[in-house]
């Protein structure tokens, strides 16, 4: 069975550009969720969603991010404008139902220079 | 000065004894845990899972103990192999809620 899949698996840009990550979470799971991963702390979760909706993006770390899940099959990350310290593995996770366990994709690894 | 990132818990073991890696939970309203293995370049991979109304859930070759007196939870694994060279991680969600707690995670070593 397919997994959570990410694309793309690693991003190198320059500061200032307009970055997309994108999940496809497993089919009929109805819960997504964005973290980031870094040395310094760990895995963050950034926002997840209910069936298409944005339930808690509190994680957000500021304006320049946003999250968009316009079907069950497909969401997307965006930062813009891009800063090196955004720098970061970025995870999409899938869950069936509340309190059922998380799936998880392979991330992408984001460089900004 | 230069950033410090966080200093993981390594736990070296030979292979084919058995590991057990140890988390502290910090929500006492926290009523369902996971563990997860985090291989190099991937993501986090579900092992195991435990509600609070148990005290131990066993798996193929790992189990999960639940200690809700002391916030203590334990992965177990039995015969060690190389391929659980890892990091592990323990999770902790609130019942009702989607939000996942994170543990720092413990890197184990397998020494063949």
């Amino acid at each position: 069975d397919a997994g959570v899949i990410q694309s793309p698996r690693h991003e190198v840009t320059e500061m200032g550009q307009e970055v997309t990550l994108r999940c496809k979470p497993i089919s009929g799971h109805n819960s997504l969720f964005w973290y980031r991963q870094t040395m310094m702390r760990g895995l963050e979760l950034l926002i997840y969603f209910n069936n298409n909706v944005p339930i808690d993006d509190s994680g957000m770390p500021e304006d320049r991010f946003s999250a968009k899940m316009p079907n069950a099959s497909f969401s997307t990350l965006k930062i813009q404008p891009s800063e090196p310290r955004d720098s970061a593995v970025y995870f999409c996770a899938s869950s069936l139902a509340v309190n059922q366990p998380q799936h998880f994709g392979d991330g992408t690894r984001l460089s900004i220079l | 000065g230069e950033s410090v990132g966080l200093h993981l818990p390594t736990l070296s073991v030979q292979e084919g004894d058995n590991s057990i890696i140890n988390c502290a939970y910090s929500n006492s309203a926290s009523d369902y845990f996971i563990w997860y293995k985090q291989e190099s370049g991937k993501g986090p991979q579900f092992i195991i899972d435990i509600r609070s109304n148990m005290d131990k859930r066993q798996g193929q070759r790992v189990t999960v103990l639940l200690n809700k007196t002391v916030k203590h939870l334990s992965l177990q694994i039995a015969a060690t192999q190389p391929g659980d060279s890892a990091v592990y991680f323990c999770a902790e969600m609130q019942g009702g809620y989607q939000k996942v707690t994170f543990g720092t995670g413990t890197k184990l070593q397998v020494i063949p």
